[in-house]
């Protein structure tokens, strides 16, 4: 396979599940980025990762829990999510952080009911 | 409070037809990058303006970005319909965070 992998495609889980989101890249970049798109919302940015390590996380809460065992995986975990977490995750790689193209998964489409 | 504006938000237009879209940002940056997004689809890369007065041309759409005037635009000429989708830009604000307009979804009719 090429790009930026996501699995599964489509979530539905319930308030009180755990599930995880997993996002595989294939081009050899450094860095990984979870952004979550609402119907309502521009493109957020959640957790940056550069060479394993997180760099960023924007006051995402801590019922979303980010994991990068190496630079070609990354996963999101997810417990006791509520309604309004509804959204399509996307994960993106880069060669580097600091302005490198972003290369996009194609999505998960989560909802919690 | 940081903004990144796009203009317009809905586009329906006919085959064959010119139009701009515009995005204004509220921040300091010398990063731009333009997306397109398919329904159901991923984002796609499309342009990557690095510099002020970088101007950029792939087949119908053409990019361009300043800096100083916080401002690029995403020239579409002689539409067709394969070019129906959303079109995003987003800043690069530093501190490995890039902020994303709102989408320009486009509608090319024959």
């Amino acid at each position: 396979e090429t790009g930026v992998t996501q699995t599964p495609r489509h979530l539905v889980m319930g308030m009180t599940n755990k599930k995880s989101l997993k996002c595989e890249q294939h081009l050899g970049h450094n860095a990984m980025y979870w952004y979550k798109q609402s119907a309502k919302k521009p493109l957020e940015l959640m957790f940056v990762y550069n060479f394993k390590e997180q760099t960023e996380n924007n006051s995402v809460p801590s019922r979303f829990s980010p994991e990068c065992p190496n630079s070609s995986h990354l996963f999101l975990h997810l417990h006791t999510l509520q309604p309004e977490d509804s959204a399509l995750y996307l994960c993106a790689s880069s060669l580097a952080t600091g302005g490198h193209e972003q290369f996009f998964g194609p999505g998960t489409r989560l909802t919690v009911l | 409070e940081l903004k990144v504006e796009q203009n317009p938000l809905f586009l329906s237009m006919q085959e064959g037809k010119n139009y701009t879209i515009y995005c204004n940002y509220s921040t300091t940056s010398d990063r731009l990058y333009w997306y397109r997004q398919d329904p159901g689809k991923s984002l796609e890369s499309l342009f990557v303006l690095l510099s002020n007065g970088a101007v950029k041309q792939e087949g119908r759409l053409m990019a361009s970005l300043d800096t100083k005037a916080r401002l690029s635009t995403l020239h579409i000429t002689a539409a067709v319909h394969d070019l129906s989708a959303t079109y995003f830009c987003a800043v690069d604000i530093g501190n490995n965070d890039m902020r994303f307009g709102a989408g320009t979804r486009l509608t090319v009719k024959p």
